[in-house]
């Protein structure tokens, strides 16, 4: 079975600040890795996504995430946070077994002080 | 390009009632899929649908029914609503990787 798990349901940092959001997967084939944000009353965009090949990932607005398969993590990086950052974060992970059902973690708000 | 469109945005029911969301997508898809969103749960698969005429049920799919006679339109029923289904609902289509997401619906069941 596959499934996500999230560290850390709030996440506060200052503005200008490193952003490290945090996501382990289980998974017993090669994964299909995504991160998506939520802003409020919003649908979710996709930032970055990894399904084969390089193992850093850059997406869009900064950030980028980088697949470890020895930690079985994937974790979200920004190395400045800006205000326009504040949001909620998606882990998520491609069932691979019939639909291509995407499972998500839990998510992370991620609060940006000035 | 529209993308997907869930319809309607808001609604509030009272308990026993019925009614359908509607999802349309413009991508030609394959696969689409249900999710509702509660605080601290994330996004739970209601149903999905792997191409029209077929549904499969995901991991909450209790107290809901879905069809997909047309590639491009996926609905969501709910027949008795429950306040428990109170939630913000959010349609995606995909081609079998990157989701796109409708802008969700707010259901709120009295």
């Amino acid at each position: 079975a596959q499934s996500v798990t999230q560290l850390g349901s709030h996440v506060s940092v200052s503005e200008g600040a490193l952003v490290l959001l945090r996501c382990n997967y289980s998974s017993s084939v090669p994964p299909y890795l995504f991160w998506y944000v939520q802003y409020p009353n919003q649908g979710l965009q996709l930032l970055l996504k990894y399904t084969t090949g390089a193992t850093l990932v850059k997406g869009i607005n900064g950030f980028e995430a980088e697949f470890k398969k020895s930690e079985t993590s994937f974790h979200l990086t920004k190395p400045s946070a800006h205000m326009s950052d504040a949001a909620e974060y998606f882990c998520a992970v491609i069932l691979n077994t019939g639909g291509f059902k995407t499972i998500f973690g839990a998510g992370t708000r991620l609060f940006v002080k000035a | 390009n529209a993308g997907v469109t869930q319809t309607p945005k808001f609604r509030v029911l009272k308990t026993g009632q019925s009614m359908t969301l509607l999802c349309a997508q413009d991508m030609n898809h394959e696969y689409m899929y249900w999710y509702r969103q509660d605080p601290g749960m994330g996004l739970r698969l209601i149903h999905y649908s792997v191409g029209e005429g077929t549904t499969a049920k995901g991991e909450v799919p209790d107290g809901y029914n879905v069809s997909r006679l047309k590639k491009q339109n996926f609905l969501l029923g709910l027949e008795s609503a429950a306040p428990s289904q109170t939630s913000v609902y959010f349609c995606a289509s995909s081609t079998g990787a990157e989701a796109f997401f409708g802008q969700g619906t707010r259901l709120t069941v009295v």
